[in-house]
Protein backbone atom coordinates (compact mmCIF):
# COMPACT_ATOMS: atom_id res chain seq x y z
CA UNK A 1 0.00 0.00 0.00
CA UNK A 2 1.10 3.32 -0.75
CA UNK A 3 -0.20 7.01 0.04
CA UNK A 4 -3.12 7.32 2.20
CA UNK A 5 -5.49 4.30 2.91
CA UNK A 6 -9.03 4.46 4.50
CA UNK A 7 -11.44 1.74 5.31
CA UNK A 8 -14.30 1.43 5.25
CA UNK A 9 -14.88 3.20 1.82
CA UNK A 10 -18.75 3.58 2.39
CA UNK A 11 -20.79 3.27 5.73
CA UNK A 12 -24.44 3.02 6.90
CA UNK A 13 -25.19 2.91 10.25
CA UNK A 14 -28.20 3.96 12.72
CA UNK A 15 -27.95 6.53 15.17
CA UNK A 16 -27.19 4.03 18.22
CA UNK A 17 -24.69 2.56 16.60
CA UNK A 18 -21.04 3.02 17.29
CA UNK A 19 -18.39 2.76 14.46
CA UNK A 20 -14.83 3.50 14.09
CA UNK A 21 -13.08 4.84 10.70
CA UNK A 22 -9.66 3.90 10.24
CA UNK A 23 -6.73 6.29 8.42
CA UNK A 24 -3.40 5.06 7.71
CA UNK A 25 -0.44 6.29 5.55
CA UNK A 26 2.71 4.88 4.14
CA UNK A 27 4.61 8.37 3.58
CA UNK A 28 6.48 8.54 7.08
CA UNK A 29 4.88 11.45 7.75
CA UNK A 30 4.40 12.77 11.63
CA UNK A 31 1.28 14.86 11.87
CA UNK A 32 -2.35 13.59 10.76
CA UNK A 33 -5.78 15.24 9.91
CA UNK A 34 -9.94 14.35 9.71
CA UNK A 35 -11.82 16.74 7.72
CA UNK A 36 -15.88 16.22 6.76
CA UNK A 37 -17.33 17.46 3.80
CA UNK A 38 -20.86 18.01 4.08
CA UNK A 39 -23.02 18.52 0.63
CA UNK A 40 -23.73 22.19 1.53
CA UNK A 41 -20.56 23.15 3.03
CA UNK A 42 -17.02 23.47 2.32
CA UNK A 43 -14.10 20.91 3.05
CA UNK A 44 -14.09 21.58 7.13
CA UNK A 45 -10.98 20.54 9.72
CA UNK A 46 -12.24 18.56 12.38
CA UNK A 47 -8.70 17.50 14.04
CA UNK A 48 -5.06 17.73 13.75
CA UNK A 49 -2.64 15.40 15.57
CA UNK A 50 1.01 15.96 15.38
CA UNK A 51 3.40 13.75 16.56
CA UNK A 52 0.50 11.81 18.16
CA UNK A 53 -0.88 14.56 20.11
CA UNK A 54 -4.19 16.28 19.27
CA UNK A 55 -2.81 19.63 18.30
CA UNK A 56 -6.32 20.88 17.27
CA UNK A 57 -9.96 20.15 17.99
CA UNK A 58 -12.22 22.83 15.78
CA UNK A 59 -15.26 22.73 17.82
CA UNK A 60 -16.67 19.43 17.21
CA UNK A 61 -19.33 17.78 18.96
CA UNK A 62 -18.03 14.66 21.16
CA UNK A 63 -20.01 12.51 19.67
CA UNK A 64 -16.70 12.21 17.27
CA UNK A 65 -13.99 10.53 19.38
CA UNK A 66 -10.73 10.75 17.23
CA UNK A 67 -7.73 8.46 18.21
CA UNK A 68 -3.80 8.30 17.18
CA UNK A 69 -2.04 5.61 18.61
CA UNK A 70 0.94 6.13 16.19
CA UNK A 71 2.34 8.31 13.38
CA UNK A 72 1.10 5.97 11.00
CA UNK A 73 -2.60 5.65 12.22
CA UNK A 74 -5.39 7.54 13.00
CA UNK A 75 -9.18 6.53 14.30
CA UNK A 76 -12.20 8.22 14.60
CA UNK A 77 -15.37 6.49 16.91
CA UNK A 78 -18.36 7.40 16.09
CA UNK A 79 -21.28 6.98 18.51
CA UNK A 80 -25.36 8.67 18.75
CA UNK A 81 -24.30 10.33 15.52
CA UNK A 82 -27.20 12.32 14.33
CA UNK A 83 -28.30 12.58 10.33
CA UNK A 84 -27.01 15.72 9.46
CA UNK A 85 -23.78 14.43 10.56
CA UNK A 86 -23.58 12.10 6.91
CA UNK A 87 -21.13 13.42 4.95
CA UNK A 88 -17.61 12.08 3.42
CA UNK A 89 -14.88 11.77 6.37
CA UNK A 90 -10.98 12.56 4.83
CA UNK A 91 -8.01 12.12 6.07
CA UNK A 92 -4.48 13.34 5.44
CA UNK A 93 -0.93 13.49 6.12
CA UNK A 94 1.84 15.65 5.90
CA UNK A 95 5.10 16.76 7.52
CA UNK A 96 4.65 18.42 11.09
CA UNK A 97 6.96 21.10 12.57
CA UNK A 98 9.87 19.14 13.57
CA UNK A 99 10.02 17.33 10.00
CA UNK A 100 11.97 18.25 7.39
CA UNK A 101 10.60 19.51 3.99
CA UNK A 102 7.62 21.02 3.54
CA UNK A 103 3.59 20.80 4.88
CA UNK A 104 2.49 19.34 1.49
CA UNK A 105 -1.25 17.10 2.73
CA UNK A 106 -2.32 14.11 1.22
CA UNK A 107 -5.21 12.97 1.41
CA UNK A 108 -7.26 9.24 1.64
CA UNK A 109 -10.13 8.61 -0.63
CA UNK A 110 -12.31 9.34 2.36
CA UNK A 111 -15.08 7.55 3.77
CA UNK A 112 -18.76 8.06 2.77
CA UNK A 113 -21.20 7.70 5.91
CA UNK A 114 -24.64 7.68 6.03
CA UNK A 115 -26.50 8.21 9.20
CA UNK A 116 -30.91 6.38 9.17
CA UNK B 1 -9.55 33.06 11.04
CA UNK B 2 -8.04 33.00 7.26
CA UNK B 3 -11.26 33.37 4.84
CA UNK B 4 -10.74 31.64 1.24
CA UNK B 5 -12.71 32.56 -1.79
CA UNK B 6 -12.70 30.72 -4.93
CA UNK B 7 -13.78 32.43 -8.71
CA UNK B 8 -15.88 31.55 -10.14
CA UNK B 9 -17.79 29.05 -8.93
CA UNK B 10 -18.92 27.78 -12.04
CA UNK B 11 -17.42 27.58 -15.48
CA UNK B 12 -18.51 25.44 -18.45
CA UNK B 13 -16.26 25.30 -21.68
CA UNK B 14 -15.39 23.57 -24.46
CA UNK B 15 -12.93 20.75 -25.11
CA UNK B 16 -9.45 22.45 -26.09
CA UNK B 17 -10.23 26.00 -24.22
CA UNK B 18 -8.11 27.47 -21.48
CA UNK B 19 -9.35 28.42 -18.48
CA UNK B 20 -7.98 30.99 -15.21
CA UNK B 21 -9.60 30.36 -11.89
CA UNK B 22 -8.44 32.07 -8.67
CA UNK B 23 -8.13 32.05 -4.99
CA UNK B 24 -8.28 35.15 -2.64
CA UNK B 25 -6.95 34.83 0.67
CA UNK B 26 -7.19 37.19 3.91
CA UNK B 27 -3.79 36.71 5.32
CA UNK B 28 0.05 35.53 5.23
CA UNK B 29 -0.08 31.57 4.57
CA UNK B 30 3.03 29.31 4.84
CA UNK B 31 1.01 26.46 2.55
CA UNK B 32 -1.23 26.88 -0.29
CA UNK B 33 -2.23 23.91 -2.47
CA UNK B 34 -4.69 23.50 -5.41
CA UNK B 35 -6.62 20.12 -5.01
CA UNK B 36 -9.06 18.17 -8.12
CA UNK B 37 -12.08 16.70 -6.79
CA UNK B 38 -12.95 13.57 -8.76
CA UNK B 39 -16.39 12.13 -8.87
CA UNK B 40 -15.20 9.84 -6.60
CA UNK B 41 -14.21 12.41 -3.79
CA UNK B 42 -10.70 11.94 -4.24
CA UNK B 43 -8.63 15.06 -3.56
CA UNK B 44 -5.88 14.76 -6.01
CA UNK B 45 -2.86 16.98 -5.28
CA UNK B 46 -2.14 19.55 -8.18
CA UNK B 47 0.30 22.24 -6.69
CA UNK B 48 2.08 23.11 -3.26
CA UNK B 49 2.65 26.63 -3.75
CA UNK B 50 2.85 29.02 -1.15
CA UNK B 51 4.89 31.39 -3.54
CA UNK B 52 6.13 31.80 -7.17
CA UNK B 53 5.21 29.70 -9.96
CA UNK B 54 5.51 25.93 -11.07
CA UNK B 55 4.15 23.99 -14.38
CA UNK B 56 2.89 20.91 -14.50
CA UNK B 57 2.00 19.80 -18.23
CA UNK B 58 -1.09 21.79 -19.17
CA UNK B 59 -1.65 23.01 -15.77
CA UNK B 60 0.52 25.99 -14.12
CA UNK B 61 0.11 27.75 -11.27
CA UNK B 62 1.26 31.06 -9.61
CA UNK B 63 1.18 32.37 -6.06
CA UNK B 64 1.58 36.03 -5.39
CA UNK B 65 1.94 35.68 -1.65
CA UNK B 66 2.33 39.91 -1.15
CA UNK B 67 -0.81 40.06 -2.92
CA UNK B 68 -2.75 37.42 -1.53
CA UNK B 69 -3.68 35.49 -4.43
CA UNK B 70 -3.35 32.78 -6.28
CA UNK B 71 -4.03 31.54 -10.05
CA UNK B 72 -4.59 28.17 -11.38
CA UNK B 73 -4.36 27.80 -15.13
CA UNK B 74 -5.42 24.33 -17.01
CA UNK B 75 -4.84 25.19 -20.76
CA UNK B 76 -6.24 22.87 -23.97
CA UNK B 77 -9.19 21.48 -21.74
CA UNK B 78 -10.14 17.90 -21.65
CA UNK B 79 -12.83 16.04 -20.62
CA UNK B 80 -11.15 14.41 -17.80
CA UNK B 81 -10.36 17.29 -16.63
CA UNK B 82 -14.03 17.83 -15.38
CA UNK B 83 -14.89 18.10 -11.67
CA UNK B 84 -14.30 20.27 -8.69
CA UNK B 85 -11.27 22.66 -8.20
CA UNK B 86 -9.91 23.76 -4.65
CA UNK B 87 -7.72 25.58 -3.29
CA UNK B 88 -6.82 25.46 0.83
CA UNK B 89 -4.18 27.49 2.36
CA UNK B 90 -2.36 27.25 6.31
CA UNK B 91 -1.46 30.47 7.72
CA UNK B 92 -0.32 28.71 10.74
CA UNK B 93 3.15 27.52 12.05
CA UNK B 94 2.70 23.91 9.66
CA UNK B 95 0.45 21.32 10.43
CA UNK B 96 -1.97 23.53 11.33
CA UNK B 97 -4.83 21.80 9.24
CA UNK B 98 -5.92 23.57 6.05
CA UNK B 99 -9.18 25.93 5.12
CA UNK B 100 -10.39 25.07 2.48
CA UNK B 101 -12.21 27.84 -0.11
CA UNK B 102 -16.13 26.45 -1.63
CA UNK B 103 -14.17 25.27 -4.58
CA UNK B 104 -14.88 25.95 -8.93
CA UNK B 105 -16.99 23.60 -10.13
CA UNK B 106 -15.48 23.01 -14.19
CA UNK B 107 -17.37 20.89 -17.09
CA UNK B 108 -15.49 20.68 -20.10
CA UNK B 109 -18.08 19.64 -22.80
CA UNK B 110 -17.23 17.80 -25.83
Amino acid sequence: ETGVTQTPRHLVMGMTNKKSLKCEQHLGHNAMYWYKQSAKKPLELMFVYSLEERVENNSVPSRFSPECPNSSHLFLHLHTLQPEDSALYLCASSQGPSGTGDYEQYFGPGTRLTVT
Amino acid sequence: GIQVEQSPPDLILQEGANSTLRCNFSDSVNNLQWFHQNPWGQLINLFYIPSGTKQNGRLSATTVATERYSLLYISSSQTTDSGVYFCAVDSGGGADGLTFGKGTHLIIQP
